[in-house]
């Protein structure tokens, strides 16, 4: 069974300032996913990325799949961007779901 | 498309009752899956189903069943609730080599 750790757990920020997220995981995967929680609860698929980089907007993902290890930047922070961002991986093989890290409680002050 | 649909947003069950979470896509995916989501913890795979008549177990199918009788809906049955229940349960689905798509939750309540 994969297991994924995130840091930090919590992290408050400056409006503006650039923003790093962590995740590392125990087996080797294919492919894996950004995904973000609003306060509201609803829950959104940013990345999905097997190697290299990905940007979209002000989010950039980036995967090193030797260390195990993935990052999920935001630049120029906005309080919009307030919210919990979870790492994934594919829990198995094929399409048997994802084992999650439990998030990342990301707030950005004015 | 409405994409991931939920039904309901909210229950609240007594120890015992039984009940059907409902969930559809409308995106022709064949793949769906069951989340459940507590409190500090990261979401857990209940169940999940490769396409219409195939469903498997994921890390916490204990208390729960579903089926998966046509492309669109895959329902979640809770057969003798307990208040290890209590959680918010997420449905999705994806197409193959894709990202999930989301339900908004239902959160469920057993006292």
């Amino acid at each position: 069974k994969n297991e994924v750790e995130q840091s930090p757990q919590n992290l408050t920020a400056q409006e503006g300032e650039f923003i790093t997220i962590n995740c590392s995981y125990s087996v080797g995967i294919s492919a894996l996913h950004w995904l973000q929680q609003h306060p509201g609860g609803g829950i959104v698929s940013l990345f999905m990325l097997s190697s290299g980089k990905k940007k979209h907007g002000r989010l950039i993902a980036t995967i090193n799949i030797q260390e195990k290890h993935s990052s999920l930047h935001i630049t120029a922070s906005h309080p919009r961007d307030s919210a919990v961002y979870i790492c994934a991986v594919p829990a198995g093989g094929g399409a048997d779901g994802l084992t999650f890290g439990k998030g990342t409680h990301l707030i950005i002050q004015p | 498309n409405a994409g991931v649909t939920q039904t309901p947003k909210f229950r609240i069950l007594k120890i015992g009752q039984s009940m059907t979470l409902q969930c559809a896509q409308d995106m022709n995916h064949n793949y769906m899956y069951w989340y459940r989501q507590d409190p500090g913890m990261g979401l857990k795979l209940i169940y999940y189903s490769v396409g219409a008549g195939i469903t498997d177990k994921g890390e916490v199918p204990n208390g729960y069943n579903v089926s998966r009788s046509t492309t669109e809906d895959f329902p979640l049955r809770l057969e003798l609730a307990a208040p290890s229940q209590t959680s918010v349960y997420f449905c999705a689905s994806a197409p193959l080599g894709y990202g999930q798509f989301f339900g908004p939750g239902t959160r469920l309540t057993v006292l």
